[in-house]
């Protein structure tokens, strides 16, 4: 089945910027969608459709997807981004969804 | 505003059957599938199966495909999962997460997780 690799951690100051990498396959043929968890707390989506953001989140949040690699940004870092965040794609070559191992953010 | 509440924390011995479930409110129920979702302690997530509230469709994660069996009672707009022959590592927390069905919209499958439950604790254990 579709495997997507994440980066198992990644580190920012307050006000830099911090850039997570899902790598699969030809994902950017894929529709990717990301999902934000803090500890304690169910997941909280942050982005679909590669680059879409749902009402609420923040514009420091953006999204890309080409070739080999989707990524979510966050500009402007803050201490409430330090969190796990796991990417997501339809595999429908096996009609079920493939989560990313996880990224955790530190925020220095 | 649209709320997913799962049923409460269960201890199980291995061989065992668990059912958990998840009641939806805020929002027309055969609108939005249900998917499941587990995460094991200090672990990633791991997408068990879905199943669509407007048609019965089902799709499971080819690991669990025979243990597991997603049902839905539209009348109490209650979605409802059942894991059996329980095994130790089945120890996880287990969500549901509604997102907009693909055969009530008529739309691809790529729909992301809109809602999530609170989570439901399965510990399996001798």
């Amino acid at each position: 089945s579709y495997v997507l690799t994440q980066t198992p951690s990644v580190s920012a100051a307050p006000g830099k910027t911090a850039r997570i990498t899902c790598g699969g396959n030809n994902i950017g043929r894929e529709r990717v969608n990301w999902y934000q968890q803090k500890p304690g707390q169910a997941p909280m989506l942050v982005m679909y459709y590669d680059s879409d953001r749902p009402s609420g989140i923040p514009e420091r949040f953006s999204g890309s997807n080409s070739g080999n690699t989707a990524t979510l940004t966050i500009n402007r870092v803050e201490a409430g981004d330090e969190a796990d965040y796991y990417c997501q794609v339809w595999d429908s070559n096996s009609d079920q969804w493939v989560f990313g191992g996880g990224t955790k953010v530190t925020v220095l | 505003q649209v709320e997913l509440v799962q049923s409460g924390a269960e201890v199980k011995k291995p061989g065992a059957s668990v059912k958990v479930s998840c009641k939806a409110s805020g929002y027309t129920f055969i609108t939005h599938g249900i998917n499941w979702v587990r995460q094991a302690p200090g672990q990633g997530l791991e997408w068990i199966g879905r199943i669509s509230a407007y048609n019965g469709n089902t799709d499971y994660a080819q690991n669990l495909r025979g243990r597991v069996t997603l049902t839905t009672d539209t009348s109490a707009s209650t979605g409802y999962m059942e894991l059996r022959r329980l095994r130790s590592d089945d120890t996880a927390l287990y969500y549901c997460a509604a997102a907009k069905d693909p055969y009530y919209y008529q739309s691809g499958n790529s729909n992301p997780f809109d809602y999530w439950g609170q989570g439901t604790l399965v510990t399996v254990s001798s």
